[in-house]
């Protein structure tokens, strides 16, 4: 069955510049979530969407980024004003749902965003 | 508040030697774990999961982990490392009252032939 997946997979942009970042989750899975991998780093949550709730956005880390989440299905990452600093793969997740004992999440392949 | 740990950076083995790749977590409560793996390029890929039950837990491409409650770990581990096991793993946890996933910062497994 198709996987979690992630447009564009690649982006260069110049510093100030908008970007929108696009996630298809995986089919039936209510809970989608979008984190940042920076060099070396490990993950950062940035914001999480479960069902009808309001999202979780105490992992974005500045008021440029912002997510939604149309349908309860495609969700769309979108950085303003782009730093240099917001060079990083963005990977989103998707799973079943929060509320599910030992709930999975599964990853798409990543978009990596360059920002001259 | 929920963390993980994965004190190595990275795990160099001979390719048909057992590997052992560890993390250790704190966590409110009974705890999820969970055991990915990142190829170059590539997204995570999920290897495993600790629900509940059965200590010794079994995954995907020949790999296991141990939950062990008195250490507080969840240690991966392959009898027989292959080179092409050569990646980034990562650890991460869930308590059972939070709808947040902890991941540690990652191991690089170097498998030589």
């Amino acid at each position: 069955g198709a996987g979690v997946s992630q447009s564009p997979s690649n982006k260069v942009t110049e510093k100030g510049k908008d970007v929108e970042l696009r996630c298809d989750p995986i089919s039936g899975h209510t809970a989608l979530y979008w984190y940042r991998q920076s060099l070396g780093q490990g993950l950062e949550f940035l914001i999480y969407f479960q069902g009808n709730s309001a999202p979780d956005k105490s992992g974005l880390p500045s008021d440029r980024f912002s997510a939604e989440r149309t349908g309860g299905s495609v969700s769309t990452l979108t950085i303003q004003r782009t730093q240099q600093e917001d060079s990083a793969v963005y990977l989103c997740a998707s799973s079943l749902g929060v509320l599910v004992a030992g709930d999975t999440q599964y990853f798409g392949p990543g978009t990596r965003l360059t920002v001259l | 508040a929920q963390s993980v740990a994965q004190p190595e950076d990275q795990v160099n083995v001979a390719e048909g030697n057992p590997l052992t790749v560890k993390c250790t977590y704190s966590v409110s409560g009974n705890p999820y774990l969970f055991w990915y793996v990142q190829y170059p390029n590539r997204g995570l890929q999920f290897l495993l999961k600790y629900i509940t039950g059965d200590n010794l837990v079994k995954g995907s491409y020949g790999f296991e982990a141990e939950f062990n409650k008195s250490q507080t770990s969840f240690h991966l581990k392959k009898p027989s490392a292959l080179v092409s096991d050569s990646a980034l793993y990562f650890c991460a946890v869930r308590g059972q009252d939070t709808d947040k996933l902890i991941f540690g910062t990652g191991t690089r497994l170097q498998v030589f032939p």
